[in-house]
Protein backbone atom coordinates (compact mmCIF):
# COMPACT_ATOMS: atom_id res chain seq x y z
CA UNK A 1 0.00 0.00 0.00
CA UNK A 2 0.72 3.04 -0.10
CA UNK A 3 3.89 4.14 1.99
CA UNK A 4 4.99 7.28 3.98
CA UNK A 5 8.82 7.14 5.11
CA UNK A 6 10.33 9.85 7.92
CA UNK A 7 14.34 10.31 8.02
CA UNK A 8 16.22 9.84 10.47
CA UNK A 9 15.06 6.72 12.13
CA UNK A 10 16.34 7.92 15.56
CA UNK A 11 18.27 11.37 16.10
CA UNK A 12 20.08 12.17 19.34
CA UNK A 13 21.09 16.26 20.05
CA UNK A 14 21.38 18.40 23.02
CA UNK A 15 18.83 20.79 24.20
CA UNK A 16 18.98 23.86 22.80
CA UNK A 17 20.33 22.76 19.27
CA UNK A 18 18.19 22.88 16.43
CA UNK A 19 16.31 19.57 15.08
CA UNK A 20 14.78 18.72 11.90
CA UNK A 21 12.75 15.94 11.30
CA UNK A 22 12.13 14.78 7.36
CA UNK A 23 8.53 12.99 6.32
CA UNK A 24 8.25 11.74 2.47
CA UNK A 25 4.12 11.66 2.15
CA UNK A 26 2.54 9.58 -0.09
CA UNK A 27 3.14 11.58 -3.59
CA UNK A 28 -0.75 11.99 -4.18
CA UNK A 29 -1.72 13.16 -0.77
CA UNK A 30 -2.81 16.81 0.04
CA UNK A 31 -2.84 16.61 3.90
CA UNK A 32 -0.10 16.31 6.56
CA UNK A 33 0.19 15.83 9.79
CA UNK A 34 2.81 15.34 12.54
CA UNK A 35 1.71 13.85 15.74
CA UNK A 36 3.97 13.24 19.16
CA UNK A 37 3.98 10.27 21.71
CA UNK A 38 6.18 10.04 24.68
CA UNK A 39 7.35 6.59 25.68
CA UNK A 40 4.64 4.71 27.00
CA UNK A 41 1.79 7.46 26.65
CA UNK A 42 -0.97 8.09 23.80
CA UNK A 43 -0.47 9.37 20.77
CA UNK A 44 -1.23 13.28 20.56
CA UNK A 45 -1.73 15.67 17.15
CA UNK A 46 0.38 18.36 16.60
CA UNK A 47 -0.29 20.33 13.41
CA UNK A 48 -2.30 19.62 9.92
CA UNK A 49 -0.91 21.30 7.10
CA UNK A 50 -2.79 21.69 3.93
CA UNK A 51 -2.23 23.69 0.57
CA UNK A 52 1.53 25.71 2.39
CA UNK A 53 -0.66 26.48 5.41
CA UNK A 54 -1.14 24.96 8.93
CA UNK A 55 -4.22 24.49 9.53
CA UNK A 56 -4.43 23.83 12.91
CA UNK A 57 -2.23 23.09 16.00
CA UNK A 58 -2.63 21.68 19.45
CA UNK A 59 -1.32 23.47 22.54
CA UNK A 60 1.76 20.89 22.07
CA UNK A 61 2.30 22.64 19.36
CA UNK A 62 5.11 25.14 20.88
CA UNK A 63 6.34 28.29 19.65
CA UNK A 64 9.70 26.57 18.73
CA UNK A 65 7.98 24.54 16.68
CA UNK A 66 8.05 25.32 12.47
CA UNK A 67 6.39 22.90 9.74
CA UNK A 68 6.93 23.77 6.30
CA UNK A 69 6.91 22.20 2.69
CA UNK A 70 9.19 23.78 0.50
CA UNK A 71 8.46 23.12 -3.04
CA UNK A 72 6.64 19.80 -3.06
CA UNK A 73 9.48 18.47 -0.77
CA UNK A 74 9.36 17.31 2.12
CA UNK A 75 7.22 17.96 4.69
CA UNK A 76 9.25 18.67 7.88
CA UNK A 77 9.01 19.35 11.06
CA UNK A 78 11.85 21.65 12.68
CA UNK A 79 12.29 22.76 16.47
CA UNK A 80 14.30 25.11 17.41
CA UNK A 81 15.43 25.42 20.54
CA UNK A 82 14.53 21.40 21.79
CA UNK A 83 14.18 20.86 25.05
CA UNK A 84 14.27 18.27 27.06
CA UNK A 85 10.22 17.51 27.08
CA UNK A 86 10.83 17.23 23.40
CA UNK A 87 11.94 13.82 23.69
CA UNK A 88 9.64 11.54 21.81
CA UNK A 89 8.97 9.59 18.35
CA UNK A 90 6.81 12.22 16.27
CA UNK A 91 5.00 10.47 13.73
CA UNK A 92 4.35 11.65 9.99
CA UNK A 93 1.07 10.83 8.54
CA UNK A 94 -0.58 12.00 5.06
CA UNK A 95 -3.64 11.59 3.99
CA UNK A 96 -5.06 12.26 0.75
CA UNK A 97 -7.92 14.69 1.39
CA UNK A 98 -9.45 15.79 5.16
CA UNK A 99 -11.59 13.33 6.39
CA UNK A 100 -9.57 10.16 4.36
CA UNK A 101 -7.74 7.22 5.85
CA UNK A 102 -3.86 8.67 7.14
CA UNK A 103 -1.30 6.48 6.26
CA UNK A 104 1.80 7.35 8.88
CA UNK A 105 5.44 6.72 8.66
CA UNK A 106 7.52 4.44 11.20
CA UNK A 107 8.30 7.01 13.17
CA UNK A 108 11.39 8.99 14.49
CA UNK A 109 12.71 8.61 17.65
CA UNK A 110 14.03 11.94 18.85
CA UNK A 111 16.00 11.79 22.32
CA UNK A 112 17.14 15.38 23.53
CA UNK A 113 19.66 15.06 26.30
CA UNK B 1 -13.07 13.97 28.90
CA UNK B 2 -11.55 11.04 26.75
CA UNK B 3 -13.17 11.45 23.40
CA UNK B 4 -11.95 7.37 22.80
CA UNK B 5 -12.00 4.81 25.12
CA UNK B 6 -10.63 1.15 24.47
CA UNK B 7 -11.08 -1.85 26.57
CA UNK B 8 -9.71 -4.04 28.06
CA UNK B 9 -6.93 -2.61 28.75
CA UNK B 10 -4.88 -5.28 28.09
CA UNK B 11 -5.74 -9.01 27.03
CA UNK B 12 -3.68 -12.25 27.36
CA UNK B 13 -4.50 -15.11 24.88
CA UNK B 14 -3.67 -18.41 24.38
CA UNK B 15 -2.50 -18.81 20.81
CA UNK B 16 -5.55 -19.99 17.99
CA UNK B 17 -7.75 -17.90 20.48
CA UNK B 18 -10.11 -15.35 19.16
CA UNK B 19 -10.75 -11.63 20.94
CA UNK B 20 -12.24 -8.95 20.56
CA UNK B 21 -11.29 -4.89 21.58
CA UNK B 22 -13.98 -2.39 21.84
CA UNK B 23 -14.16 1.04 20.92
CA UNK B 24 -16.31 3.74 22.11
CA UNK B 25 -16.08 7.31 21.15
CA UNK B 26 -17.97 10.49 22.74
CA UNK B 27 -18.34 12.62 19.58
CA UNK B 28 -19.28 11.73 16.20
CA UNK B 29 -16.87 10.93 13.70
CA UNK B 30 -16.13 11.13 10.06
CA UNK B 31 -13.34 8.72 10.43
CA UNK B 32 -12.06 5.81 12.17
CA UNK B 33 -8.61 3.59 11.73
CA UNK B 34 -7.43 0.73 13.96
CA UNK B 35 -3.85 0.41 14.41
CA UNK B 36 -1.00 -1.84 15.32
CA UNK B 37 1.87 -0.70 17.38
CA UNK B 38 4.35 -3.45 17.72
CA UNK B 39 6.59 -3.68 20.90
CA UNK B 40 9.20 -1.78 19.86
CA UNK B 41 7.18 1.12 18.80
CA UNK B 42 6.11 0.81 15.00
CA UNK B 43 3.03 1.83 13.62
CA UNK B 44 0.61 -0.31 11.15
CA UNK B 45 -2.91 0.87 10.15
CA UNK B 46 -4.98 -2.11 9.94
CA UNK B 47 -8.39 -0.96 9.08
CA UNK B 48 -10.20 2.22 8.09
CA UNK B 49 -13.46 1.89 9.16
CA UNK B 50 -15.93 4.60 9.81
CA UNK B 51 -19.00 2.75 9.28
CA UNK B 52 -20.11 -1.02 8.98
CA UNK B 53 -18.25 -4.12 8.97
CA UNK B 54 -14.53 -4.44 6.87
CA UNK B 55 -12.08 -7.38 6.83
CA UNK B 56 -8.40 -7.95 6.31
CA UNK B 57 -6.86 -11.06 6.46
CA UNK B 58 -7.77 -12.42 10.52
CA UNK B 59 -9.50 -9.38 11.08
CA UNK B 60 -12.59 -7.87 11.08
CA UNK B 61 -13.68 -4.37 12.22
CA UNK B 62 -17.60 -3.54 12.87
CA UNK B 63 -18.43 0.09 13.46
CA UNK B 64 -21.84 1.28 14.70
CA UNK B 65 -21.17 4.81 14.11
CA UNK B 66 -24.98 5.94 15.74
CA UNK B 67 -23.96 4.20 18.77
CA UNK B 68 -20.23 5.58 18.62
CA UNK B 69 -18.36 2.35 18.77
CA UNK B 70 -16.63 0.07 17.02
CA UNK B 71 -15.05 -3.14 17.71
CA UNK B 72 -11.81 -5.14 16.23
CA UNK B 73 -12.06 -9.08 15.87
CA UNK B 74 -8.95 -10.88 15.92
CA UNK B 75 -9.38 -14.58 14.73
CA UNK B 76 -6.92 -17.40 15.57
CA UNK B 77 -4.40 -15.61 16.81
CA UNK B 78 -1.04 -15.87 16.68
CA UNK B 79 2.53 -14.69 18.54
CA UNK B 80 3.21 -12.28 16.38
CA UNK B 81 0.02 -10.51 17.08
CA UNK B 82 1.56 -9.27 20.34
CA UNK B 83 1.30 -5.83 21.03
CA UNK B 84 -0.63 -2.49 20.82
CA UNK B 85 -4.21 -1.96 19.21
CA UNK B 86 -5.17 1.90 19.49
CA UNK B 87 -8.48 3.00 17.84
CA UNK B 88 -8.55 6.91 16.30
CA UNK B 89 -11.14 8.72 15.39
CA UNK B 90 -11.41 11.91 13.44
CA UNK B 91 -14.15 13.76 14.81
CA UNK B 92 -16.77 15.42 13.10
CA UNK B 93 -16.06 18.70 14.85
CA UNK B 94 -12.94 19.16 15.30
CA UNK B 95 -11.31 19.46 11.94
CA UNK B 96 -8.55 17.20 9.72
CA UNK B 97 -6.96 15.50 13.08
CA UNK B 98 -7.38 11.95 14.29
CA UNK B 99 -7.73 11.40 18.41
CA UNK B 100 -6.21 8.03 20.20
CA UNK B 101 -7.43 5.95 22.85
CA UNK B 102 -4.62 4.51 24.86
CA UNK B 103 -4.75 1.44 23.18
CA UNK B 104 -5.46 -2.00 24.19
CA UNK B 105 -2.54 -4.12 24.95
CA UNK B 106 -2.54 -7.90 23.57
CA UNK B 107 -0.28 -10.70 24.13
CA UNK B 108 -0.33 -14.36 22.42
CA UNK B 109 1.24 -16.64 24.49
CA UNK B 110 2.65 -19.85 22.54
Amino acid sequence: GPKVLQIPSHQIIDMGQMVTLNCDPVSNHLYFYWYKQILGQQMEFLVNFYNGKVMEKSKLFKDQFSVERPDGSYFTLKIQPTALEDSAVYFCASSLLGAHEQYFGPGTRLTVL
Amino acid sequence: GQQVQQSPASLVLQEGENAELQCNFSSTATQLQWFYQSPGGSLVSLLSNPSGTKHTGRLTSTTVTKERRSSLHISSSQTTDSGTYLCAIEPNSAGNKLTFGIGTRVLVRP
